[in-house]
């Protein structure tokens, strides 16, 4: 089973879109959970940090449901510069985990 | 500026052919990774350091070394390359271990894309 799943897509939705995207990790002991963002070919930049608390940066809100081992990213208002794909990563005993990626394309 | 730099950014070599990657970062980070990047596959951790001379397996490590002689510096080594490595590459540095997990995120490299013949 692999360590961290995600929907790879496509999601394409209109500009002024809300999309969601879920990601699961399968081993309770993961201690850190992000969302990074790659563009095509590019690095990956951090999107956000993920707490039990629930978090928000302007159009982002992220989510951490650690009994259900769950991840998710809520994106309001899309815009045109938001289409990249974005990476649930969790950390476990020194190493991170990567999901496939989502990818998020959003269509004028 | 803080960054990771990563050289060459691309490269073509052919089987068998030993070739280095370099990495390093300018944000005194003890830990440092590499990754590689395939199709439906994800980024997936071939070898970490968590500090100078100090190395660790990943998911990945088939075929590669590292070194870690000097926290700033951590080259990815591929004494025998073979076509299964072609894929793309990225260094990694993070204040993992070293305060608070919010702290932990990863600075990425641009990116390395090695073609393997």
């Amino acid at each position: 089973r692999k360590e961290v799943e995600q929907d790879p897509g496509p999601f394409n939705v209109p500009e002024g879109a809300t999309v969601a995207f879920n990601c699961t990790y399968s081993n309770s002991a993961s201690q850190s959970f992000f969302w990074y963002r790659q563009d095509c070919r590019k690095e990956p930049k951090l999107l956000m940090s993920v707490y039990s608390s629930g978090n928000e940066d302007g159009r982002f809100t992220a989510q951490l449901n650690r009994a259900s081992q769950y991840i998710s990213l809520l994106i309001r208002d899309s815009k045109l510069s938001d289409s990249a794909t974005y990476l649930c990563v969790v950390t476990r005993f020194n190493q991170f985990y990567f999901g496939t990626g989502t990818s998020l394309t959003v269509i004028p | 500026e803080a960054q990771v730099t990563q050289n060459p950014r691309y490269l073509i070599t052919v089987t068998g052919k030993k070739l280095t990657v370099t990495c390093s970062q300018n944000m005194n980070h003890e830990y440092m990774s590499w990754y590689r990047q395939d199709p439906g596959l994800g980024l997936r951790q071939i070898y970490y350091s968590m500090n100078v001379e100090v190395t660790d397996k990943g998911d990945v490590p088939e075929g590669y070394k590292v070194s870690r002689k000097e926290k700033r510096n951590f080259p990815l080594i591929l004494e025998s390359p073979s076509p299964n490595q072609t894929s793309l590459y990225f260094c990694a540095s993070s204040l993992l271990g070293q305060g608070a997990p919010a702290n932990e995120k990863l600075f990425f490299g641009s990116g390395t894309q090695l073609s393997v013949l």
